[in-house]
C-alpha cells in the first residue's frame, strides 16, 4: 500500500461538472506535487507547493485549480474540462530541505474520464 | 539541461533470465538518479535511489543499479526475472536545486512464462 492517498480512484464527468480531487500523505513532507499521465506516456508535471505555498506552475490551463490547505493536504479543483484531459493524475510528495536527493512518493493515483 | 534517455521502449525476458533495462543521462553537475516501477493502473513505487554514496546501489524486489560517470549510464538489473516483474519502468533525474523530475521515456518489461 502506498503512504500518499488519493481520492477517488475513478471519476467519470462532463464538461460543465465541478469535481474536486483529493490527496492526503501523513510522512511529514513538505513538498506535495500534482503529476497528469496519459497512456503510455510519462508523468507530465503540473504543480508543486512548499510548505503550503505554491511554487510551481507547469504552464497549466486555468480550468485547473490546485489548492493546499495543510501539509497533508492537496486538492485539485476541476472545471469545464475537455475530453483531451481524462487521464490518471498523481499526486506525489517529498521532504523538503534534504537535498536533491529526496525521492518523491507516488500515490495510486485517480483515473479521470471526461464525457 | 538534465534529461535521461531509456534506450529501450520494450525488453522482454523469460521468467528467470536476467533483466538489463538502459538508462544514459546528460548532467553537467551530479545528478541524483531513481528507478521507478509502475504496474498497470497503479501509482509508481521507488525501486532506488542514486545518492552518490555507492556506485552500485540496491533496491527492492532484487534490481540493483550501477551509476557508471564514464559512460554516464544507470542501466537497471536483476538477476532473475520473475512474471510480478512485468511494468512499465521509468529512469529519472533531480536537476541540481530543482524539485521536479525529469522522467525518462519508459521502458515497458515484459515476462514470458
Amino acid at each position: 500500500d502506498t503512504e500518499v492517498t488519493q481520492t477517488p480512484k475513478h471519476l467519470v464527468m462532463g464538461m460543465t461538472n465541478k469535481k474536486s480531487l483529493k490527496c492526503e500523505q501523513h510522512m511529514g513532507h513538505r513538498a506535495m506535487y500534482w503529476y497528469k499521465q496519459k497512456a503510455k506516456k510519462p508523468p507530465e508535471l503540473m504543480f508543486v507547493y512548499s510548505y503550503e505555498k505554491l511554487s510551481i506552475n507547469e504552464s497549466v490551463p486555468s480550468r485547473f485549480s490546485p489548492e493546499c490547505p495543510n501539509s497533508s493536504l492537496l486538492n485539485l479543483h476541476l472545471h469545464a474540462l475537455q475530453p483531451e484531459d481524462s487521464a490518471l493524475y498523481l499526486c506525489a510528495s517529498s521532504q523538503e530541505g534534504t537535498g536533491n536527493n529526496s525521492p518523491l512518493h507516488f500515490g495510486n493515483g485517480t483515473r479521470l474520464t471526461v464525457t | 539541461a538534465q534529461s535521461v534517455t531509456q534506450l529501450d521502449s520494450h525488453v522482454s525476458v523469460s521468467e528467470g533470465t536476467p533483466v538489463l533495462l538502459r538508462c544514459n543521462y546528460s548532467s553537467s553537475y551530479s545528478p541524483s538518479l531513481f528507478w521507478y516501477v509502475q504496474h498497470p493502473n497503479k501509482g509508481l513505487q521507488l525501486l532506488l535511489k542514486y545518492t552518490s554514496a555507492a556506485t552500485l546501489v540496491k533496491g527492492i524486489n532484487g534490481f540493483e543499479a550501477e551509476f557508471k560517470k564514464s559512460e554516464t549510464s544507470f542501466h537497471l538489473t536483476k538477476p532473475s526475472a520473475h512474471m510480478s516483474d512485468a511494468a512499465e519502468y521509468f529512469c529519472v533525474v533531480r536537476p541540481p536545486g530543482r524539485r521536479a523530475l525529469t522522467f525518462g521515456s519508459g521502458t515497458r518489461l515484459q515476462v514470458q512464462p
